[in-house]
This record gives C-alpha cells, structure tokens and sequence, in this order.
C-alpha cells in the first residue's frame, strides 16, 4: 500500500511569488491534515478534511493560505502570496475514518518551503 | 494553555536502554501519540496509548498516565539506526481530531 506522497520534496521561491503544494493521501482515507513545522518550533497543526469537507481550519495562520481537497481524494494548499514566515516544512497526515477509537495519523515526507 | 514537554536531546550507547519523557497539559485528551523521525523524512508512528499503563511493541515500550499528565517511550537494546527525532503528541478525538506536539527530542545513539 503506498503511504502518504507530497510534491515537491522542496521548494524556494520569492517573497511575493505564489507556490502550490500538493499531498496525496493513503487512498481510502477520508481524513486529510495539515501541518507545519517552522524552524526551531514544534509542528503546528494547519487545518483538518473530511472528504472534501474542511472540518477545521483554526490553524490556518491568515487568509493567504488556501487549502482544498476537491472531489476528496488530493488536496492543495496554495500560499499567495509568501511571506518569509512561511518558510517551513509543510507536512499532510492522513488517518482512516472519523470515530475510529484509534485513529492513527500517517505523515508524508514534507515538503520544504524556503520563501527568500 | 496547551503544552506538551519533553527533552531537547538525549544521547545513549547501543545496546543500552533509554527513557524519553512526554509531560503534556491539554484541552480535550483522548490519547499519546509517539512518533520516530529520522533527518528529512516522514514522522513514523511508533505507539499510541489510550489507557493508564505500559504497552509493549518489541524493542519499544510506551507508558501513559492520565492523572498525571505524563508518558514516556522506552527503547530497549539500543541500535545506531535508532539515532532520530522522537515525537511525542496528544490526540484529541473531539471535533477538533487535532494533534498537539511536542518539540520532539533528539536522541543520538553512540557505538
């Protein structure tokens, strides 16, 4: 089975610019998340999907991060555009179903932003 | 507040026993994560503890107490590919399904 795929492994762009970032879930996991990790700080959860549904977004540091997951398979999340606090490893996790008594969140490999 | 502690670096010999500690102070607790994290790659789940006790999964062990507020991850016979970031994080079932981590403690494993 394969696990959790995010892309790209890496990304540097501008300050300005605008960068897309894309995870690909354990298929058949209805629940999608994510986090971030900035450097030196602890991992920092983003923003939660059921299916296709945003189930909470209270992590979600301002409005220039935009996270979708159409049709409830992948999901983007889109920062336009980047600030240089942004600059972070960007992880998804993907877990099964909700109301699992044991619901185990499975991580990708990250992908790391570097916003210049 | 939320707030999950554990130490920053740890360093052991292979072979022997270490003992990674987890305090946490959270709203809405269902569970403890703990998860292994080598330099660039995914976090990898090791255990999740629900109950009071110790559950025991070949070389790692790992502990809860509810009413303290506390966990920790034992890893027996130590070897050099156990060198790695170990993370712990508190898991809360509600509506909020969200894990609350820890800075995660880097443990180097020394020949």
């Amino acid at each position: 089975e394969a696990g959790v795929t995010q892309f790209p492994s890496h990304s540097v762009i501008e300050k300005g610019q605008t960068v897309t970032l894309r995870c690909d879930p354990i298929s058949g996991h209805d629940n999608l998340y994510w986090y971030r990790r900035v450097m030196g700080k602890e991992i920092k959860f983003l923003l939660h999907f059921v299916k296709e549904s945003k189930q909470d977004e209270s992590g979600m540091p301002n409005n220039r991060f935009l996270a979708e997951r159409t049709g409830g398979t992948y999901s983007t999340l889109k920062v336009q555009p980047a600030e240089l606090e942004d600059s972070g490893v960007y992880f998804c996790a993907s877990s099964q179903k909700r109301g699992a008594s044991t619901d185990t969140q499975y991580f990708g490999p990250g992908t790391r932003l570097t916003v210049l | 507040g939320q707030n999950i502690d554990q130490p920053t670096e740890m360093t052991a010999t292979e072979g022997a026993i270490v003992q990674i500690n987890c305090t946490y102070q959270t709203s809405g607790f269902n569970g403890l994560f703990w998860y292994q994290q080598h330099a660039g790659e995914a976090p990898t789940f090791l255990s999740y503890n629900v109950l009071d006790g110790l559950e025991e999964k070949g070389r790692f062990s790992s502990f809860l107490s509810r009413s303290k507020g506390y966990s920790y991850l034992l890893l027996k016979e130590l070897q050099m590919k156990d060198s790695a970031s170990y993370l712990c994080a508190a898991f809360n079932a509600g509506n909020n399904r969200k894990l609350i981590w820890g800075l995660g403690t880097s443990l180097a494993v020394n020949p």
